[in-house]
């Protein structure tokens, strides 16, 4: 049923730390996306794939790297992880540039 | 570069009172204007989108419209239940990406 999935929900880990956040969507979407939102709960666009392929990398630090397998999956690794990181990352897909379905949030805390 | 602006950032209505909240963007090149809810800890669920050719859309008790000339967009929530309070987000579809706006956190007072 679910739409949009990602895991995990939480994520706690120590600085320097390498983790990953998966996001898979049924809805037959061309086009994923990852956003952040950040302690005052600004939301910002990282990254967009179409195809598989990157549209959109909205100067991220390179220590993020998506990586899409397949139209259904984006996933967002991150290499030593910082204090700043922090933040709720949620994934979304949409045909072309329709409507956006967001998933529930992967709540990453760096400690 | 788009720029997405709510205001105001906080609003307290008693319950059954009708409201309206506010979105304006810098750029009128968008594909569309999406308005989103989300309730505290959770996700954002979409709740109307409206294309750039459009003027409104209509769900229920809620009623956006937009005016691409004036980059402005409104959400209209008729007789206002405790079960709307949420943060309400308006976001501007364009290059490939929304530009999400601050966000107006609802109150309904019972």
């Amino acid at each position: 049923d679910t739409a949009v999935s990602q895991t995990p929900k939480y994520l706690v880990t120590q600085m320097g730390n390498d983790k990953s956040i998966k996001c898979e969507q049924n809805l037959g979407h061309d086009t994923m996306y990852w956003y952040k939102q950040d302690s005052k709960k600004f939301l910002k666009i990282m990254f967009s794939y179409n195809n598989k392929e990157l549209i959109i990398n909205e100067t991220v630090p390179n220590r993020f790297s998506p990586k899409s397998p397949d139209k259904a999956h984006l996933n967002l690794h991150i290499n030593s992880l910082e204090l700043g990181d922090s933040a709720v990352y949620f994934c979304a897909s949409s045909h072309r540039s329709y409507e956006q379905y967001f998933g529930p949030g992967t709540r990453l805390t760096v400690t | 570069k788009q720029e997405v602006t709510q205001i105001p950032a906080a609003l307290s209505v008693p319950e059954g009172e009708n409201l309206v909240l506010n979105c304006s963007f810098t750029d009128s090149a968008i594909y569309n204007l999406q308005w989103f809810r989300q309730d505290p800890g959770k996700g954002l669920t979409s709740l109307l989108l409206i294309q750039s050719s459009q003027r409104e859309q209509t769900s229920g008790r809620l009623n956006a419209s937009l005016d691409k000339s004036s980059g402005r967009s409104t959400l209209y929530i008729a007789a206002s239940q405790p079960g709307d309070s949420a943060t309400y987000l308006c976001a501007a579809g364009g290059n490939e990406k929304l530009t999400f706006g601050t966000g107006t956190r609802l109150t309904i007072i019972p």
